[in-house]
């Protein structure tokens, strides 16, 4: 089973200032990795697939970088409604994964 | 607009059964693999389970392995999940989600609002 690890857990930052986010594989995943954003109360949402392929309707401050082992979500410049926790998740084999999330938190 | 209902869940007690539906509209159901994917009180989200979009090909996850059971009806736009042997480990909210592209399982970009079981005596 391929491990996902992100990084930071918790993230403490102010709106209009730049996040990134970290996923790290225990084994190559190629570029199929996807990154998600899950308030309280809510499914998660679906921002980045396949690596740094936004998905509809996700503003382009979101962005996904990487491949291979170590990948990157980066949200260019954070709005008050950003802050959440965020999953990385690979498709290379099964059983799919997710990493255990980062709680992005408001400063 | 896609839409996904679950529906099913509900109090069991340890060892005893459960069937989750979830009812699907909105898209071609039968070109997408559908998912479920738990989330357990206050913890990050596990993949359970995928089906492609002709029902031909099955996955589950190493936990429930055995004791879970992915189906679909494309004729009823609908996705099941038959749960049995259940343990307090699965307790969760349960969401369905649909495939973003193709009839293999890919990313989710539609989920369902969710379904909470609770095992408990």
């Amino acid at each position: 089973e391929i491990v996902l690890t992100q990084s930071p857990a918790t993230l403490s930052l102010s709106p209009g200032e730049r996040a990134t986010l970290s996923c790290r594989a225990s084994q190559s995943v190629s570029s199929y990795l996807a990154w998600y954003q899950q308030k309280p109360g809510q499914a998660p949402r679906l921002l980045i697939y396949d690596a740094s392929n936004r998905a509809t309707g996700i503003p382009a401050r979101f962005s996904g970088s990487g491949s291979g082992t170590d990948f990157t979500l980066t949200i260019s410049s954070l709005e008050p409604e950003d802050f959440a926790v965020y999953y990385c998740q690979q498709r290379s084999s099964w059983p799919y994964t997710f990493g255990q999330g980062t709680k992005l938190e408001i400063k | 607009e896609v839409q996904l209902l679950e529906s099913g869940g509900g109090l069991v007690q340890p060892g005893g059964s459960l069937r989750l539906s979830c009812a699907a509209s909105g898209f071609t159901f039968s070109s997408y693999a559908m998912s479920w994917v738990r989330q357990a009180p206050g913890k990050g989200l596990e993949w359970v389970s995928a089906i492609s979009g002709s029902g031909a090909s099955t996955y589950y996850a190493g936990s429930v392995k055995g004791r879970f059971t992915i189906s679909r009806d494309n004729s009823k736009n609908t996705l099941y999940l038959q749960m049995s042997s259940l343990g307090a480990e699965d307790t969760a909210v349960y969401y369905c989600g649909k495939s973003s592209y193709g009839g293999n399982p890919s990313a989710i970009d539609y989920w369902g609002q969710g379904t909470l079981v609770t095992v408990s005596s």
